[in-house]
């Protein structure tokens, strides 16, 4: 079984200030990681994924995640936030085995001006 | 990256009545659509996986008779909501894969909001 945690439901920052949202992971084999972006009624937009090699990421609008073995996490991270960032963020996970994605419970990212 | 439309958008039906909801992949073909529902400020469930040409595979608890999928071709799934109700109210989501490989993430559709009243 595989399953992801994102212990925070809500995350707020000054813009211009770093912005970290947690995840962490369970799999049976090597993970395939990813970070989504919703905004209000509409659809995930792809962040980013780690398959395999380099265990920095970077993904779109200035987003990256450390995917980091030993702690089984997989930390979304911008050094320096924008208002725009406001959304509902998803971590997913997914075993070599297996097409289906589990999500995160998402994490409300606020970005105050 | 690749492009998955859903419509519609929005609904409201009335208690009793089907709504079919519409997933294409734009400008890929998929053999494997995904379909989710999410509550408010809650994660996405996954409902079922839709094969083209050939029966969905359900989630436990997952009713197939009353969350019909239909696959006909590698560019279009549709789910319909059969006779439905107030509780089935919620946001519906579908998700295609670029291609049958592992490593690939899955593009999402616009969502469709569902209000049975």
């Amino acid at each position: 079984a595989q399953s992801v945690a994102q212990p925070e439901d809500q995350v707020n920052v000054a813009e211009g200030n770093p912005l970290t949202v947690k995840c962490t992971y369970s799999v049976s084999g090597n993970p395939y990681l990813f970070w989504y972006v919703q905004y209000p009624n509409r659809g995930l937009q792809f962040l980013l994924k780690y398959i395999t090699g380099d265990n920095l990421v970077k993904g779109s609008y200035g987003f990256e995640a450390e995917f980091n073995k030993s702690q089984t996490s997989f930390h979304l991270k911008k050094p320096s936030a924008l208002v725009s960032d406001s959304a509902l963020y998803f971590c997913a996970v997914r075993d070599m085995t297996d097409y289906k994605l589990s999500f995160g419970a998402g994490t409300t990212v606020t970005v105050r001006a | 990256g690749a492009v998955v439309s859903q419509h519609p958008s929005r609904v409201i039906c009335k208690s009793g009545t089907s709504v079919k909801i519409e997933c294409r992949s734009l400008d890929f073909q998929a053999t494997t659509m995904f379909w989710y529902r999410q509550f408010p400020k809650q994660s996405l469930m996954l409902m079922a996986t839709s094969n083209e040409g050939s029966k969905a595979t359900y989630e436990q608890g997952v009713e197939k008779d009353k969350f019909l999928i239909n696959h006909a071709s590698l560019t279009l799934s549709t789910l319909t909501v059969t006779s439905a109700h107030p509780e089935d109210s919620s946001f519906y989501i579908c998700s295609a894969r670029l291609r049958e490989t592992m490593n690939t993430e899955a593009f999402f559709g616009q969502g469709t909001r569902l209000t049975v009243v």
